[in-house]
């Protein structure tokens, strides 16, 4: 049984760095084509794909954020981290991690709960 | 916006038929690359509804069809039900971007 959840802070202030967990059981990253993503969903609006982390160690990030980002992983731990520095309001949203096998152009089979994230001083 | 393009809005009656179309551009659907289908229920996380263009997870119902031309895919949902009514998202790789890509999504009300 595949299950993914998001952790991290609920409230953060401009400027300052999020960082958000993502842990995972049913699979492992070590696996040839095996990926995780994430995607956020400012309140009312539509999914925004942010950042991957392949089996291999490879990332890749949204165009509009990269020199935001940073994704890793810890395999033994099941885990993978991503942080957005310069946090701004607009940055307020819900957080999801999702697994994608076979990518760059795979589907997100299992997704968390989602984190909400709001961004305010 | 969004680089897939879907209406904002699509209503039914029970048991009626109602599409949601997917339109893109020469280097994402229309490069070849597949398109996934995602359902979100209120106040909960997306869930994937048909991937491939055209196949359903298992647990999907058949009521649910997905197919895929030129630069654009279209959602199909026959016999429609009261708990079908939630947001429904496409979703396929972009070559110019190099990345993942959403539609807007599209707000289903079974009236």
């Amino acid at each position: 049984q595949v299950t993914l959840r998001e952790s991290g802070p609920a409230l953060v202030k401009p400027t300052q760095t999020l960082t958000l967990t993502c842990t995972f059981s049913g699979f492992s990253l070590s696996t040839s084509s095996m990926c995780v993503s994430w995607i956020r969903q400012p309140p009312g609006k539509a999914l925004e794909w942010l950042a991957r982390i392949d089996w291999d160690d490879d990332t890749y990030f949204s165009t509009f954020l990269e020199t935001r980002l940073t994704i890793s992983k810890d395999t033994s731990k099941n885990q993978v981290v991503l942080t957005m520095t310069n946090m701004d309001p607009v940055d307020t949203a819900t957080y999801y991690c999702a697994r994608m096998v076979t990518p760059p152009r795979g589907n997100f089979d299992y997704w968390g709960q989602g984190i909400l994230v709001t961004v305010s001083s | 916006q969004s680089v897939l393009t879907q209406p904002p809005s699509v209503s039914g009656a029970p048991g009626q038929r109602v599409t949601i179309s997917c339109t893109g551009s020469s280097s994402n659907i229309g490069a070849g690359f597949d398109v996934h289908w995602y359902q979100q229920l209120p106040g909960t996380a997306p869930k994937l509804l048909i991937y491939g263009n055209t196949n359903r997870p298992s647990g999907i119902p058949d009521r649910f069809s997905g197919s895929k031309s030129g630069t654009s895919a279209s959602l199909a949902i026959t016999g429609l039900q009261a708990e079908d009514e939630g947001d429904y998202y496409c979703q396929s790789y972009d070559s110019s971007l190099s990345g993942v890509v959403f539609g807007g999504g599209t707000k289903l009300t079974v009236l």
